[in-house]
């Protein structure tokens, strides 16, 4: 089983800054088989990113994906208010998909 | 556009059966191309993946509930189901039903997730 860890476990900011957010494996993930969802409080997750770093439809390109093997990086450019959610890592390389701890984003 | 939408029952009692249907609209569960998948989500929590139906009824489940899981699929009704047993209070949380295309293999819908709480 692929283990990931996110860090930090909360990021407090102000509006207009960057957000950086950190997903760790306990292994390499193959073919970066790594996404990004955003979940807001009371509503179900929306996936931002796949494949490490493609946007999904819709999702505006403040939003960034990078990383490979065991490093991955989801990036906020010039925060809103509305971005303040819970960000989960999930890896889909192997049969048993594994989700990290979630980062809380405080926007304000 | 697609919808997914959880049954709701709510409150289960200690070592019984947990038993959710998700109807599927908008879209075929015939359609070859998605893995229709349960996922759930503990109080404060983080995401846990349940397992995994196709329509051909291949399933996959997480190993550390496979003892206790069934997820089968009725393409008639459009919807699939998911059965959980010998229920305990860990098993308590928000359970979501959610689509995954086979091609891109990450979750590009989800149901609005129903709330089950294990007590007597």
């Amino acid at each position: 089983e692929i283990v990931l860890t996110q860090s930090p476990g909360t990021l407090s900011l102000s509006p207009g800054e960057r957000g950086t957010l950190s997903c760790r494996a306990s292994q390499s993930v193959n073919s970066n088989y790594l996404a990004w969802y955003q979940q807001k409080p009371g509503q179900a997750p929306r996936l931002l990113i796949y494949g490490a770093s493609r946007r999904a439809t819709g999702i505006p390109d403040r939003f960034s994906g990078s990383g490979s093997g065991t490093d991955f990086t989801l990036t906020i450019s010039r925060l809103e208010p509305e971005d303040s959610a819970v960000y989960h890592c999930q890896q889909y390389a192997t049969s048993l998909w594994t989700f990290g701890q979630g980062t809380k984003v405080e926007v304000k | 556009q697609v919808q997914l939408q959880e049954s709701a029952p709510g409150l289960v009692k200690p070592s019984q059966t947990l038993s959710l249907i998700c109807t599927v609209s908008g879209d075929s569960i015939s359609d070859g191309d998605y893995y229709w998948t349960w996922i759930r989500q503990h109080p404060g929590k983080g995401l846990e993946w349940i397992g995994y139906i196709h329509h051909s009824g291949s399933t996959y489940y997480n190993p550390s509930l496979k003892s206790r899981v069934s997820i089968s699929v009725d393409t008639s009704k459009n919807q699939f189901f998911l059965d959980l047993s010998f229920m305990t209070a860990a098993d308590t949380a928000v359970y979501y039903c959610t689509r995954v295309p086979i091609i891109r293999g990450v979750i590009d819908t989800w149901g609005q997730g129903t709330l089950v709480t294990v007590s007597s």
